[in-house]
């Protein structure tokens, strides 16, 4: 089955770091434009960072030099690694793929992980 | 840069068409072809609806489409059905490699 699978939240303190994972199956995370989106509680969808299939990473302004997205082949594993965590990073955070067509990477998630919560609060 | 612009909320009656804007700027919506809009139920993770400003992903209804003028992309809804009722946000490219997603729309079907 074709599926994301996220983990690694939960309550952490500001200042403190968390590292998300996410599982995939039925594709390689290494042939595959991967990317994290938040959801602050009742906000609205937050791009985070993407790593390309060259292993380039690019990130939101809001996380950049706190935040690094990473993966593991032989695990096919996407990772989030984050530091210097404030209370505005909490959310629930998505893994997703973006759409490929033949060679062509469209910036469209067509693949969503369940999410996982972080909370960051004293 | 700020979220895309979409309207709060946006209502209609079973049977009707509606459709949700996202305003951007000429960096964004109005420079490249790269829009997406999706759907998200309350609890669950969004899914993609439409992708390349027009296009459908297999499996999804011919109901919904997608369109783009000047710096403005949108999304319509034909035939409204009561599991049309959700959240919707469109998503552009930027040209740092970065994607920007709309403030999100509350679709309420009567």
């Amino acid at each position: 089955e074709v599926q994301l699978v996220e983990s690694g939240g939960g309550l952490i303190q500001p200042g403190g770091s968390l590292r998300l994972s996410c599982a995939a199956s039925g594709f390689s995370v290494t042939n595959n434009f991967m990317t994290w989106v938040r959801q602050a509680p009742g906000k609205g969808l937050e791009w985070v960072s993407v790593i390309h299939t060259s292993g380039s990473t690019f990130y939101a302004d809001s996380v950049k030099g706190r935040f690094t997205i990473s993966r593991d082949n032989p695990k096919n594993t996407l990772y989030l690694q984050m530091n210097s965590l404030r209370a505005e990073d909490s959310a629930v955070y998505y893994c997703a793929r973006d759409l490929l067509v033949g060679n062509y990477y469209f910036y469209a998630m067509d693949l969503w992980g369940q999410g996982t919560t972080v909370t960051v609060s004293s | 840069q700020s979220a895309l612009t979409q309207p709060a909320s946006v209502s209609g009656s079973p049977g009707q068409s509606i459709t949700i804007s996202c305003t951007g700027t000429s960096s964004d919506v109005g420079t490249y072809a790269l829009v997406s809009w999706y759907q998200q139920h309350p609890g669950k993770a969004p899914k993609l609806m439409i992708f390349e400003v027009t296009k459908r992903p297999s499996g999804v209804s011919n109901r919904f489409s997608g369109s783009k003028s000047g710096n403005a992309a949108y999304l319509t809804i034909s035939g409204l059905q009561a599991e049309d009722e959700a959240d919707y946000y469109c998503c552009s490219y930027l040209s740092s490699r970065t994607l920007m997603f709309g403030g999100g729309t509350k679709l309420t079907v009567l």
